[in-house]
């Protein structure tokens, strides 16, 4: 079975500023999907942002950008100028049925 | 849509007992997940129905542990009898298709304690 790897189980940011969450994951595939969700202490899981394997370019979503490495099979999420309101647990996910244990953000006012 | 519903969102047993866990999909969704999060494994899932039909299984850890499908706008998740490691929050979650691309709704999730 595939792995994923979130190896910062906790981070914090100033608000305002930009913080980057690791992910690295093990597969054999050339074409895949892999997903960053946020979980807030409401426990709601919520997609975040998603990348196809195969396109180069990284996937953007407002504040949230992702800087995929094929090659080092890295996918890590930037988040900036962020807000009190990102606070929360995000995973990473491969194929969707794959998720990684977990980075908790804490946002410092 | 009201989004993914479960049922309920807090439950607290004895060991031994019977507990059913309660999920509504979004309507017209395919595909439909079971996952259990605790915070020594992380989301694991347990198994997925594609047309309200089981197609991998291989997450449910015992036999204790059994899933149904009877339509498409419900599924439960049955444990019997429960134990105390059992206790975690289990999320159901629904996916319009294509299964390894699609984006996953979740519910709330259930907190299971088990006594």
């Amino acid at each position: 079975a595939q792995t994923v790897t979130q190896s910062q189980p906790e981070m914090s940011v100033q608000e305002a500023e930009t913080v980057t969450l690791s992910c690295t994951y093990d597969t054999s595939e050339s074409d895949y999907y892999l997903f960053w969700y946020k979980q807030p202490p409401s426990r709601q899981m919520i997609l975040v942002i998603r990348q196809e394997a195969y396109k180069q370019q990284n996937a953007t979503e407002n504040r949230f950008s992702v800087n995929f490495q094929k090659a080092a099979k890295s996918f890590s999420l930037k988040i900036s100028d962020s807000q009190l309101g990102d606070a929360a647990m995000y995973f990473c996910a491969y194929n969707q049925f794959y998720f990684g244990t977990g980075t908790s953000l804490t946002v410092i006012p | 849509d009201a989004g993914v519903i479960q049922s309920p969102r807090h439950e607290v047993t004895e060991m031994g007992q019977e507990v059913t866990l309660r999920c509504k999909p979004i309507s017209g969704h395919d595909y439909l997940f079971w996952y259990r999060q605790t915070m020594m494994r992380g989301l694991e899932l347990l198994i997925y129905f594609n047309n309200n039909v089981p197609i991998d299984d291989s997450g449910m850890p015992e036999d204790r542990f059994s899933a149904k499908m009877p339509n498409a706008s419900f599924s439960t998740l049955k444990i019997q009898p429960s134990e105390p490691r059992d206790s975690a929050v289990y999320f159901c979650a629904s996916s319009l298709d294509w299964l390894i691309a699609d984006t996953q709704y979740f519910g709330p999730g259930t907190r299971l304690t088990v006594l």
